[in-house]
Formats: structure tokens, sequence, C-alpha cells
């Protein structure tokens, strides 16, 4: 079956430490994109790559570093400098051109840092 | 930057009723989609709209996209239980891919 798959479900880590989540998808889409969210929020773009080795910041990229060597991979590091970690993470991936926008999202990763 | 507004936050219905959630904008969007998602999940997709003034089913769910393409609205009918979950929009401007995400509305429904 095609999809996307975030690993782990759930992840705890000491302040202080960097954590990196996982991100793979099976669809041939050629975008991926990070998403942070907090309770009663909406979905907050983090980093994006619309192609193999090219990324760009979203909207609150500051203590987050991504990577994209691979078509099928997308992993998000959260780093020490991320003030406030502690949220639920999801990545999605689509077909990046005209006439297809759809994004299609994992289960998401609920990060907790003590 | 652009925003969306999804109000209320929270919803209440009884099962069997219907229910009509609206997303609106100050800006134009191309583009509109909706998502639900279930707690502890992913969003998703439950319909995506790409012309003014379209109309569009998905079993008892039903989306327009205004005619001012500044709003959407979605319709559930006859609710079940398992309709309980957040209802996001999102909205689209342009061909970067890059949406816009309303807050989401929690729709709970009293068997």
């Amino acid at each position: 079956d095609g999809g996307i798959t975030q690993s782990p479900k759930y992840l705890f880590r000491k302040e202080g430490q960097n954590v990196t989540l996982s991100c793979e998808q099976n669809l041939n889409h050629d975008a991926m994109y990070w998403y942070r969210q907090d309770p009663g929020q909406g979905l907050r773009l983090i980093y994006y790559s619309h192609i193999v080795n090219d990324f760009q910041k979203g909207d609150i990229a500051e203590g987050y570093s991504v990577s994209r060597e691979k078509k099928e991979s997308f992993p998000l590091t959260v780093t020490s400098a991320q003030k406030n970690p502690t949220a639920f993470y999801l990545c999605a991936s689509s077909i990046f051109g005209m006439g297809a926008v759809e994004q299609f999202f994992g289960p998401g990763t609920r990060l907790t840092v003590l | 930057g652009q925003q969306l507004n999804q109000s209320p936050q929270s919803m209440f219905i009884q099962e069997g009723e219907d229910v009509s959630m609206n997303c609106t904008s100050s800006s134009i969007f191309n583009t509109w989609l909706w998502y639900k998602q279930d707690p502890g999940e992913g969003p998703v997709l439950l319909i995506a709209l790409y012309k003014a003034g379209e109309l569009t089913s998905n079993g008892r769910l039903t989306a327009q996209f205004g005619i001012t393409r500044k709003d959407s609205f979605l319709n559930i009918s006859a609710s079940i239980p398992s309709d309980v979950g957040i209802y996001f929009c999102a909205g689209l401007t342009g061909a970067n891919s890059k949406l816009t995400f309303g807050k989401g509305i929690t729709l709970s429904v009293r068997p």
C-alpha cells in the first residue's frame, strides 16, 4: 500500500538534546512538508521541499533543520535551539506542479521534551 | 499574511443532525481543501475544490467553493458518532503548493 510513514509515534527527549523525526513516502511524490501542530492551533509550516537536495524555510523554521537526500525521505531534526519543542509533528507530501495541490499526511509524531 | 477563519472553535450536535461549517478569508484563494483529523492522527483529505462556485460531494459530505473565492463551506448530513474530530479548511493562492490552514473546528456528536 502506498502512503506516508512517520516514526516513532511517540518520542521523549531531555531538554537540550537534538532529536530527528523520520518521514518516508512511497507515493512517488516530489514535494514533502513538515508541519507543527499545537492544541487549538492550525498547522504551521516548518520546512518544505519540492525536489531532492533542495528545501525552503516555512513560517516557523527557527530551531529546526531538514535534509532531502532521497525523494522518499525528508527527516526533520529538532535542535536544542528550538525553545518550545513539545508538539505534534506532521509530515505531508504532494505531487508538485500545476493542478495537483492536495497534500497527504502521515500519522504524526508526538514529541515531548522533558 | 493570509489567514483562514473558522468558527466556532467547537460544535456539539446530536447524532442524526446535519451540520454546516464555513471558512472565510479576506484573501482570494484558487483552491480549497477540507481535512478531518481524528485524535492523535494525521489529517485526512475529505474534499478538494478547484473552481469558484463548485459544489462537490463525498458521501454525506458536501463542500462548496464560494463565488467570491474568499470562502468555502462544508456540510455533513445525518451525522454519526465517527464524524467526531477536527475539521480543517486549507486554501491555496498560487501554484507554489504552500497551503494556508484554518485553526479547525472540533466536532462532537452526542449519541
